[in-house]
């Protein structure tokens, strides 16, 4: 079957402007993370999606970054008037559940972020 | 302040030269550990979950165990295919489903 998808790969665009990331997790995956990826380090957690709600975006940075699953499936990370230190690899995973010991995440390939 | 850390930051082997790949939390609460294999441009793979301490998992030629303070990854006779880099990560009681994940060691296994 399909797994985690990403579009698009890579995104290149100008301080100041305005960017949407998308995910799609593996059907019928209730859960959905976000993470953000600087070379040489681990992924550090954004925010987690149970169904439609946010259940935890404690870790954005800060407000001009937000996302949505509208559906409770399909994501949309957006970032507004990016700066250069958001260039990083942004990771999207989803899991059939959040809880009960089944947290088995299944990562996308990511999308290249660059700030010029 | 919890934290994640793994050692070596790399590690280059022969193959069939085993060694262990060591990952050190400190947390107020674990729920549990998780590794995963990353290869370049890709995005993590899970590997293992261990959940409380003297816990062992195995696929391979790899082998996960846990104590109350740090996981180690076995790799007996490794092959250039093991070549990625190792994450580790971990739930923590009280926050949800916030992973914190180490910086990863960059394995490299030579023919």
């Amino acid at each position: 079957g399909a797994g985690v998808s990403q579009t698009p790969s890579n995104k290149v665009t100008e301080k100041g402007k305005y960017v949407e990331l998308r995910c799609d997790p593996i059907s019928g995956h209730t859960a959905l993370y976000w993470y953000r990826q600087s070379l040489g380090q681990g992924p550090e957690f954004l925010i987690y999606f149970q169904g439609t709600g946010a259940a935890d975006d404690s870790g954005l940075p800060n407000d001009r970054f937000f996302a949505v699953r509208p559906e409770g499936s399909v994501s949309t990370l957006k970032i507004q008037r990016t700066e250069r230190g958001d260039s990083a690899v942004y990771l999207c995973a989803s899991s059939r559940t959040s809880g009960g010991g089944h947290n088995e995440q299944f990562f996308g390939p990511g999308t290249r972020l660059t700030v010029l | 302040e919890d934290q994640v850390t793994q050692s070596p930051e790399a590690l280059r082997l022969q193959e069939g030269e085993s060694s262990s790949l060591n990952c050190s939390y400190t947390v107020s609460g674990l729920r549990g550990l998780f590794w995963y294999r990353q290869d370049p441009g890709k995005g993590p793979e899970f590997l293992f979950t261990l959940y409380s301490a003297g816990e062992e998992k195995e696929k391979e030629r790899l082998k996960a165990t846990l104590t109350k303070k740090e996981s180690f990854l076995h790799i007996t006779a490794p092959k250039p295919e093991d070549s990625a880099t190792y994450l580790c990560a971990v739930l923590r009681q009280g926050y949800g489903q916030n992973f914190v994940f180490g910086p990863g060691t960059r394995l490299s296994v030579l023919p």
